[in-house]
Formats: C-alpha cells, sequence, structure tokens
C-alpha cells in the first residue's frame, strides 16, 4: 500500500524558515516524480513544485510565487521529500499535502502557519 | 501563470448529470492532453479522478469521464450521488514546465 506521511509544519515568523517532510513507502521512491501542493484554509489547491528521480535527471521546477525561496530535494537512500521554505510571508500559511505517481498518490498533509 | 478558471459552483439532483469545466489558454489545457481532475471532500486530501484528459483511474466509477476542446476541458458526472457532493480541481502541465489549478467548483447535490 502506497503511504506519504508528511511531518514538520508548525508555526513560523515572517521571514523565517521551516522544512518539511514526506516519508513514503509501498512503491519505488528513486523511480518517483515527486511534488508538493498546498491549500491556504478555506482556498483552492496551488501547484507548489516538483522534482524529477535521478535518473531522469532529478531537475526541479517551481511555481511562480515560491521560486527563489523554496528548495525541493529528496533523499532516496530514506525514500524521503523534502520542502525548504526561507524567506517565509503570511502568505505561505497552506497545508502542505506531497504527492507521487502524477497525482494518484497524497498524503494526509501538513500545516504551516506564518505569523508574527 | 494564471490559475484556470471554474465555475465556483455547479448542483444537480440524485441520478442527473453535471458538467463542470475547466478554461485555459494554448500554453496548458489547450497544448498538453496532460489535464487532471481531483475530488475533496471536506478536511480530506485531494483524490485523482481522470488524468490525460479522460483516463480513469482503477476504481474510479464510471460515471465520472473527462474530455477536452480546444482551451476548455471538462468533467461530466452522470447517474449524480450524494456522496459525488465535494469540490472538484482541474489541473494542467504548462508550457512553463509547471503545474496550475483551477480555483475549484463545489458539487452540491441537491
Amino acid at each position: 500500500e502506497v503511504q506519504l506521511v508528511e511531518s514538520g509544519g508548525g508555526l513560523v515568523k515572517p521571514g523565517g524558515s521551516l522544512r518539511v517532510s514526506c516519508a513514503a513507502s509501498g512503491f519505488t521512491f528513486s523511480n518517483a516524480w515527486m511534488s508538493w501542493v498546498r491549500q491556504a484554509p478555506g482556498k483552492g489547491l496551488e501547484w507548489v513544485g516538483r522534482i524529477q528521480s535521478k535518473t531522469d535527471g532529478g531537475t526541479t521546477d517551481y511555481a511562480a510565487p515560491v521560486k527563489g525561496r523554496f528548495t525541493i530535494s529528496r533523499d532516496d537512500s530514506k525514500n524521503t521529500l523534502y520542502l525548504q521554505m526561507n524567506s517565509l510571508k503570511t502568505e505561505d500559511t497552506a497545508v502542505y499535502y506531497c504527492t507521487a505517481g502524477e497525482g494518484r498518490y497524497w498524503g494526509q498533509g501538513t500545516l504551516v502557519t506564518v505569523s508574527s | 501563470q494564471s490559475a484556470l478558471t471554474q465555475p465556483a459552483s455547479v448542483s444537480g439532483s440524485p441520478g442527473q448529470s453535471i458538467t463542470i469545466s475547466c478554461t485555459g489558454t494554448s500554453s496548458d489545457v489547450g497544448g498538453y492532453n496532460y489535464v487532471s481532475w481531483y475530488q475533496q471532500h471536506p478536511g480530506k486530501a485531494p483524490k485523482l479522478m481522470i488524468y490525460e484528459v479522460s483516463n480513469r483511474p482503477s476504481g474510479v466509477p464510471d460515471r465520472f469521464s473527462g474530455s477536452k476542446s480546444g482551451n476548455t476541458a471538462s468533467l461530466t458526472i452522470s447517474g449524480l450521488q450524494a456522496e459525488d457532493e465535494a469540490d472538484y480541481y482541474c489541473s494542467s502541465y504548462t508550457s512553463s514546465s509547471t503545474w496550475v489549478f483551477g480555483g475549484g467548483t463545489k458539487l452540491t447535490v441537491l
């Protein structure tokens, strides 16, 4: 059974940093292209970014609002995906989901709140 | 990249059919056959219902179907059931090698 479990969310001040993680199991993580999607409270879904598998180049792509501030990385030895968020803004407050299989599999999400 | 345009809400009675539209541009919906549809119930993670315009993942009822014409994709749900009441989102691959979501449509089953 495919499982994606996010962790690391919490409260952070504007301008601060936070790293959230996504532990994967039930599939060959190293072959998977992984994505992050976020959802602000009461709002719609917003694509954050994606990382290719290393065998396909390991390239990352980001949505315009987070480009230059957020970094997606992966540790295939730990079956874990990361999202490093820097220079956080109040508008980054959201539940952050990791996804795999081009949207087939989703985690339960982790809430990141940016507030002073 | 602007969000794809969806109606804010649609409604239908049990047994009826409804269609949700998703309008983009030639740089996203119109340019690629990579349109997906997601269902989200309150407090839950989204669930993939349609991928690559018209394909259903295993386990998704055949009451759900997808199509595309030009820059507009559509999700049709036939034989509406109470459990179909949820928010629905479309998404598309874009010419910037990114993905974009629609604003979401709230489906009410009357």
